[in-house]
């Protein structure tokens, strides 16, 4: 089975820090995404990126950018952390090309700003 | 107009009992469609997915599919407790290759 591991559960963040959210997928996937989800609105996508270097923004991309250095590995950082980023962020990944499996997601982190 | 529209619910359903969720949807070259189950704190997990008109049976689900009307279906046969969760509806746009997602459907499955 792939695996989306998120490196934190829960984090709570002081206004104006800067937050580092990792994901690390096992299986060699291309792309691999950020979404926030919030009661109401549902899931939102932040940056998504297809291959190593590579990004794009999603539907909400201010006040966050993201890092691909290495196809497992994809973060997402909060330059200057506000309250209203206090969200679930998911993580997901996918095959390149392969979309009938649509996308495995991480456990999901639970960031509260204060 | 949203792109993927769902009943927020909640969806109430007795037990054993068949329950239907809807999504309809704006890009009439969506391409493929995805019903995925969470429930409550927990992250998202694919249970079906559908490209073609008709119907499609993976155990007690059923997705259904009919492009020209821009709608998507899940049934939930024999439903259970377990069954109790939010199901979003997700679907790829045409000349994309990411997903977009409805609001969700809450269900409760009374015992």
């Amino acid at each position: 089975d792939v695996k989306v591991t998120q490196s934190s559960r829960y984090l709570v963040k002081r206004t104006g820090e800067k937050v580092f959210l990792e994901c690390v997928q096992d299986m060699d996937h291309e792309n691999m995404f950020w979404y926030r989800q919030d009661p109401g609105l549902g899931l939102r996508l932040i940056y998504f990126s297809y291959d190593v270097k590579m990004k794009e923004k999603g539907d909400i991309p201010e006040g966050y950018s993201v890092s691909r250095e290495k196809k497992e590995r994809f973060s997402l950082i909060l330059e200057s952390a506000s309250t209203n980023q206090t969200s679930m962020y998911l993580c997901a990944s996918s095959l390149g090309g392969q979309l009938n499996y649509g996308y495995t997601f991480g456990s999901g982190t639970r960031l509260t700003v204060v | 107009q949203k792109e993927v529209e769902q009943n927020s619910g909640p969806l109430s359903v007795p037990e054993g009992a068949i329950a239907s969720l809807n999504c309809t949807y704006s890009d009439r070259g969506s391409q493929s469609f995805f019903w995925y189950r969470q429930y409550s704190g927990k992250s998202p997990e694919l249970i079906m997915s559908i490209y073609s008109n008709g119907d499609k049976e993976d155990g007690r689900f059923t997705a259904q599919l009919n492009k020209a009307s821009q709608y998507v279906s899940l049934l939930i046969r024999d439903s259970q407790p377990s069954d109790s969760a939010t199901y979003l509806c997700a679907l790829i746009k045409a000349a994309g290759n990411k997903l977009t997602f409805g609001g969700g459907t809450r269900v409760l499955v009374k015992p």
